[in-house]
């Protein structure tokens, strides 16, 4: 199994709402990774988990809380989001302690903030 | 600090013709850098990395990439397109960090093949 499952696909949510992404891998994978990405643009990290500990937080707002209950799954708990927060959420795995070695992503959930 | 560019926003390349994307680094120490390719309405998907050894790395897909450290280059190649090549192409460095993967992706370039 070589795959990173994210569900939902798609979420539609309003501004006061609380809503969570899942990320799933089997692939014995021990660092997991969230990525914010807005329509034609690059990927940006927002949370590294490494051995189920969150070891990056790129000064991401609070209205965004990360968990990785274990190290298969990742979730991302949303809350208070805002219109501008709209983008695909990719969650990443790789190898962890090893060097240079290729992240593999989900599809992704396209999240509408309405 | 490490980072990567890619001049081109678009590239168009007629189905059966070689193509090429555009890719420099700037790092300090050894760079480590990679292609990934994004499918609408998809997760990124590897292609092939550089970390040390040929000059010239091959990866998925028939894609091949060329290391050119005196033009601190690393342009990705395939000798002859498919339409199915169409995407979006990311070169990313790597930035040194702990047990983890931290990757910095450049702007991205958009491959159309033309049938």
């Amino acid at each position: 199994d070589t795959e990173v499952t994210q569900t939902p696909k798609h979420l539609v949510m309003g501004m006061t709402n609380k809503k969570s992404l899942k990320c799933e891998q089997h692939m014995g994978h021990r660092a997991m990774y969230w990525y914010k990405q807005k329509a034609k643009k690059p990927p940006e990290l927002m949370f590294v988990y490494s051995y189920e500990k969150l070891s990056i937080n790129e000064s991401v707002p609070s209205r965004f809380s990360p968990e990785c209950p274990n190290s298969s799954l990742l979730n991302l708990h949303l809350h208070a989001l805002q219109p501008e927060d709209s983008a695909l959420y990719l969650c990443a795995s790789s190898q962890a302690g090893a060097t240079n070695e290729k992240l593999f992503f989900g599809s992704g959930t396209q999240l509408s903030v309405l | 600090a490490q980072s990567v560019a890619q001049p081109e926003d678009q590239v168009n390349v007629a189905e059966g013709n070689p193509l090429t994307v555009k890719c420099t680094y700037s790092v300090s120490g050894n760079p480590y850098l990679f292609w990934y390719v994004q499918y609408p309405n998809r997760g990124l998907q590897f292609l092939l990395k550089y970390i040390t050894g040929d000059n010239l790395v091959k990866g998925s897909y028939g894609f091949e990439a060329e290391f050119n450290k005196s033009q601190t280059s690393f342009h990705l190649k395939k000798p002859s397109a498919l339409v199915s090549d169409s995407a979006l192409y990311f070169c990313a460095v790597r930035v040194p960090s702990g047990g983890y993967q931290k990757v910095t992706f450049g702007t991205g370039t958009k491959l159309q093949v033309i049938p």
